[in-house]
């Protein structure tokens, strides 16, 4: 099946930093879909992305499909210690998720 | 209250001891899932159904087995031949409007630990 894979794998900011995950696949995905699991939780699903080139913000998460519809990134700006947790990536037809980027956010 | 139920929250077995985790789901969603995840790991898919008494395998469907007799319930049996079975098990459902691509609505998870 279609590989995505997520990077990176963790990531450890001071709270007000800027943070980034980046999520690619070897093969066009037809949609791209985000979520965000905390410490002990469930995934929980922010945003999907279907269209190339798209952009879509949440408050101070900024998500992006790539024009060829190979990567997205999810942008989070000015991180809060209610960032913390995991951000997954799940793109393509039979929805295969990448292995995640873990946040830590130190106040 | 809607939304995906599992129990129970953590569960203890002997190895060699088949143990079935339970998923109930009152969304009125034809699409049910079961998901796997290791620490550090995605979510690898164990079975998925699109209806009722219909299922398919997933990636790693060895050592498990499902049922579907009804819409709203999907349990899962981990079997004594799943060679690493403890887990944290994860149950989904979605509309099916279009499969998979659908937003996935997880359940609170079972974290199953053989002994």
């Amino acid at each position: 099946g279609q590989q995505v894979m997520q990077i990176p794998q963790y990531q450890h900011v001071q709270e007000g930093e800027d943070f980034t995950t980046y999520c690619n696949s070897s093969t066009t995905l037809s949609n791209i879909q985000w979520y965000k699991q905390r410490p002990g939780g469930h995934p929980v699903f922010l945003i999907q992305l279907v269209k190339s080139g798209e952009v879509k913000k949440q408050k101070r998460l900024t998500f992006q499909f790539g024009e060829a519809k190979k990567n997205s990134s999810l942008h989070i700006t000015a991180t809060q210690t209610t960032d913390v947790g995991t951000y997954f990536c799940a793109g393509g037809t039979a929805l295969n998720f990448g292995k995640g980027t873990s946040l830590l956010v130190t106040p | 209250d809607g939304g995906i139920t599992q129990s129970p929250k953590y569960l203890f077995r002997k190895e060699g001891q088949n143990v079935t985790l339970s998923c109930e789901q009152n969304l009125n969603h034809d699409a049910m899932y079961w998901y796997r995840q290791d620490p550090g790991q995605g979510l690898r898919l164990i079975y998925y159904s699109q209806i009722v008494n219909d299922f398919q395998k997933g990636d790693i469907a060895e050592g498990y087995s499902v049922s579907r007799e009804k819409k709203e319930s999907f349990p899962l049996t981990v079997t004594s031949a799943q060679k690493n079975p403890t887990a944290f098990y994860l149950c989904a459902s979605s509309p099916l409007t279009s499969f998979f691509t659908d937003t996935q609505y997880f359940g609170p998870g079972t974290r199953l630990t053989v002994l």
